[in-house]
């Protein structure tokens, strides 16, 4: 199993970024996946999830509105469409494939940085 | 939402101690508790699903227990591998949420 996330970068506050995760390994189209971002220095914060068509989708508080998750069966990619994007989004995003029946999250990227700064 | 509450938020410890780290939901989750390893610039490692399962190829040093509100991670033998940062997180409903996170330093 292989993620691998792209995307990140610099952006000033307000602005937009779409984050990719390119996935390997499994049955992309059978496994729920979702994304987790870090503040430097902070502890883990779960962002959104995906279910696998596509047609449900979760989002935590302070990304409603602003984030949009979705994912490709046919090219087995997972976005992350941000915008209005605010100082406090600063994180490190990884993607992460969901073990199945509430088991969490089994395999993560590596995680891409997102720097949102004048 | 369903907040969860780790602790001690850091614990020193030597090789070979033991540890135990506790992780309290703010309602009940049954057993929909996951418990995840991260070490300095890695993104997080499953260790236990379903508050007490272990993930393959884990350590059996490694153990979880508890339902309903309370859970336990309890690290037997401690390894110098074994020295990073630990997080609880519940699978219950969404939106998931995640402990503040539980430092294993080396005393």
């Amino acid at each position: 199993v292989q993620l691998l996330e792209s995307g990140g970068g610099l952006v000033q506050p307000g602005g937009s970024l779409r984050l990719s995760c390119a996935a390997s390994g499994f049955t992309f189209s059978s496994y729920v996946l979702g994304w987790v971002r870090q503040a430097p220095g902070k502890g883990l914060d779960w962002v959104s999830c995906v279910g696998t068509t596509g047609s449900r989708t979760y989002y935590t508080d302070s990304v409603k509105g602003r984030f949009t998750i979705s994912r490709d069966n046919s090219k087995n990619t997972l976005y992350l469409q941000m915008n209005s994007l605010r100082p406090e989004d600063t994180a490190i995003y990884y993607c992460a494939k969901g073990r199945g029946n509430n088991g969490g999250f089994d395999y993560w990227g590596q995680g891409t940085l997102v720097t949102v700064s004048s | 939402d369903i907040q969860m509450t780790q602790s001690p938020s850091s614990v020193s410890a030597s090789v070979g101690d033991s540890v135990t780290i506790t992780c309290r939901a703010s309602q009940g989750i049954t057993n929909w508790l996951a418990w995840y390893q991260q070490k300095p610039g890695k993104a997080p490692k499953l260790l236990i699903y379903a508050a007490s399962s272990l993930e393959s190829g884990v350590p059996s040093r490694f153990s979880g227990s508890g339902s309903g509100t309370d859970f336990t991670l309890a690290i037997t033998s401690l390894q110098p591998e074994d020295f990073a940062t630990y997080y609880c997180q519940q699978t219950d409903s969404f939106p998931l949420t995640f402990g503040g996170g539980t430092k294993v330093e080396i005393k």
